[in-house]
């Protein structure tokens, strides 16, 4: 069965600091990834996926994530977080059964 | 092209009600998906629908709960005698028919179901 376990439920970074928001997933076959944000009272938002291509995905508003199938994992990075980045990410795994397993969330605050 | 919608919203019903969710996808998109968002949770999925078919409802709660998604219209999540427990958000997703890759799937905004 797969699962996806996010490490930290809230994290905190200052304006202008480095981003990193853990991502561990556990699947039997390879797997396709995902992070999805989602602004208070909206929906999901793509950020980026993985697809077995690139082991480096780049995505939108300046976040990649990097598939390590090693460690199992597929964390976010963002360079420089912006104010405009606190909301909450999701990590999440599918294989080809169409269906999406997503991670508990982790709330990213941006300290001024 | 507009995104994929619900409606409403919001939803506030009483015990015992019925709740009716409504989604239509985006255009050219015929794959329907509903999840549902319990506080401080994330995403759970509960039903995967094609035109006129339910091809995966492992998700969904075995009494009360149903969704259809009819030829013409909008894809139906309906929740029959509605209890506090039912309280959550419900997001729908959309894909295109052509799954030659992981097609993304898009998502609405959601509905906020409050049963008091």
């Amino acid at each position: 069965a797969q699962s996806v376990t996010q490490l930290g439920s809230h994290v905190s970074v200052s304006e202008g600091a480095l981003v990193l928001l853990r991502c561990n997933y556990s699947s039997s076959v390879p797997p396709y990834l995902f992070w999805y944000v989602q602004y208070p009272n909206q929906g999901l938002q793509l950020l980026l996926k993985y697809t077995s291509a690139a082991t480096l995905v780049k995505g939108i508003n300046g976040f990649e994530a990097e598939f390590k199938k090693s460690e199992t994992s597929f964390h976010l990075t963002k360079p420089s977080a912006h104010m405009s980045d606190a909301a909450e990410y999701f990590c999440a795994v599918s294989d080809r059964d169409d269906k999406i397993i997503f991670g508990k969330g982790t709330r990213l605050h941006i300290l001024p | 092209n507009a995104g994929v919608m619900q409606n409403p919203r919001h939803l506030v019903r009483r015990r015992g009600q019925e709740a009716r969710l409504r989604c239509s996808p985006m255009k050219g998109h015929s794959h329907v998906y509903w999840y549902r968002q319990l506080p401080e949770e994330g995403l759970k999925f509960m039903v995967y629908l094609q035109k006129e078919n339910i091809i995966d409802e492992s998700g969904m709660p075995k009494e009360r709960f149903s969704a259809e998604f009819p030829k013409e219209g909008p894809s139906i999540l309906r929740i029959q005698q509605v209890v506090r427990g039912d309280s959550a958000a419900y997001f729908c997703a959309s894909s295109p028919p052509m799954r030659l890759l992981q097609e993304t799937q898009y998502f609405g905004p959601g509905t906020r179901l409050l049963v008091l």
